[in-house]
């Protein structure tokens, strides 16, 4: 399996909404991350993930709450959300947590009503 | 501040010519350099990444890399209308595992039929 899978492909959410967005690999990678993307805008990193332990968090609000429950798994919660939130949330993996090499998700497009 | 910069484009390009993408960037001490291709809508695809001053080939794309000069380019041979893309140039400034990727505002390429 050389793919990052994440769901749910889109989502449409209000303020009061609690929802998480899911990404999974099985490629036995160590690292993974979060990003988010503005249309026309390049990848924003949010969170990393390093052999299950959140090893940097880009000062992203506390309405955005990461977990990885084992190495194959990385979850974002979302409660609270404002409408400057919508964009693309893209999930990657890379076998080393060095940033290199990272594999995409195909993200969740998330709109915020 | 630590900067990587791409034209924004659009590139234009006939059909069976070669594509040149530039990316420069500002620390000199930069290590590992990465090509993606993103088409609208979709999640960046890690198509090329280069460590080393040089060529680096795979199939009809050839990265070039010169540290002196602080640039890195990609090029597509025979381009074909698939190829039409937005394509990010990443650089990570150092080996350091905390060290992350910055990303290029990226250069749309439109292949001409």
């Amino acid at each position: 399996d050389t793919e990052v899978t994440q769901t749910p492909k889109h989502l449409v959410m209000g303020m009061t909404n609690k929802k998480s967005l899911k990404c999974e690999q099985h490629m036995g990678h160590r690292a993974m991350y979060w990003y988010k993307q503005k249309a026309k805008k390049p990848p924003e990193l949010m969170f990393v993930y390093s052999y299950e332990k959140l090893s940097i968090n880009e000062s992203v609000p506390s309405r955005f709450s990461p977990e990885c429950p084992n190495s194959s798994l990385l979850n974002l919660h979302l409660h609270a959300l404002q409408p400057e939130d919508s964009a693309l949330y893209l999930c990657a993996s890379s076998h080393e947590a060095n940033y290199n090499e990272q594999f995409f998700g195909p993200g969740t497009r998330l709109t915020v009503l | 501040q630590k900067e990587v910069e791409q034209n924004s484009g659009p590139l234009s390009v006939p059909e069976g010519a070669i594509a040149s993408l530039n990316c420069t960037y500002s620390d000199r001490g930069s290590q590992s350099f990465f090509w993606y291709r993103q088409y609208s809508g979709k999640s960046p695809e890690l198509i090329m990444f280069i460590y080393s001053n040089g060529d680096k080939e795979d199939g009809r794309f050839t990265a070039q890399l010169n540290k002196a000069s602080q640039y890195v380019s990609l090029l597509i041979r025979d381009s074909q209308p698939s190829d039409s893309a937005t394509y990010l140039c990443a650089v990570k400034q150092s080996p350091r595992r905390d060290d992350k990727i910055i990303f290029g505002k990226g250069t749309r390429l439109h292949i001409l039929p």
